[in-house]
């Protein structure tokens, strides 16, 4: 089945404990892209890929890292989380970069930092 | 002004009621439209893209006004199945910059008996 996937799902951590989530595809999908769910705010960017070792900032990155070394993998990493990245996330990838291509989202990892 | 924007609602409509909702966006320069759906916590799903000529897919109509910057979507004979948040998205992107999406907070559809 193609699907985008996401771990963990739930997650609560405390302050300053490095954490990361994963994101995998398994459509050989070119771009992949993190994004950050906060009431009245909707769906933020925080990186996309565009390939392999290609990643660039979103609208919000601050406190966060990604890296992809495979197609399939972009995880997303905070090295010292703050209660402010307290929020749902959420994986994307699509075919290719085109501004048309349809963007197929994981399930979602709802972040708790205390 | 946010790049886009909806009216977050609830709309609360009965089964079988005609609905619309609209979506303004401030990039005159963005290329694509979309309409995802969103249902509660969980990933938003593609619903239909919106084209310059409008486009129907079933009970669901999109349509585009670059004019005057919005977009739309119709939604006929509505099923409590339709219930969920529905996301007016724009992709800015021209060239480069990659396949960026940005989303509208949007707009709390439910459907009742």
């Amino acid at each position: 089945e193609a699907q985008v996937t996401q771990n963990p799902r739930y997650l609560i951590t405390v302050t300053g404990k490095k954490l990361t989530v994963t994101c995998s595809q398994n459509m050989n999908h070119e771009y992949m892209s993190w994004y950050r769910q906060d009431p009245g705010l909707g769906l933020r960017q925080i990186y996309y890929s565009m390939n392999v070792e290609v990643t660039d900032k979103g609208d919000v990155p601050e406190g966060y890292k990604v890296s992809r070394k495979e197609k399939r993998n972009f995880p997303l990493i905070l090295e010292s989380p703050s209660p402010n990245q307290t929020s749902l996330y959420f994986c994307a990838s699509s075919p290719g970069v085109l501004n048309t291509d349809t963007q197929y989202f994981g399930p979602g990892t709802r972040l708790t930092v205390l | 002004r946010k790049e886009v924007e909806q009216d977050p609602g609830p709309f609360n409509v009965p089964e079988g009621a005609t609905v619309a909702f609209n979506c303004t966006y401030s990039n005159s320069a963005s290329q694509s439209f979309f309409w995802y759906r969103q249902d509660c916590r969980k990933e938003p799903k593609l619903l239909m893209s919106v084209y310059s000529s409008g486009n129907e897919d079933g009970r669901f109509t999109a349509q585009l006004n670059r004019a005057s910057q919005y977009i739309s979507l119709l939604i006929r004979d509505s099923k409590l199945s339709d219930s969920a948040t529905y996301l007016c998205v724009v992709n800015p992107s021209t060239r480069g910059g990659g396949n960026k999406l940005t989303f509208g907070t949007g707009t709390q559809l439910k459907v009742e008996l």
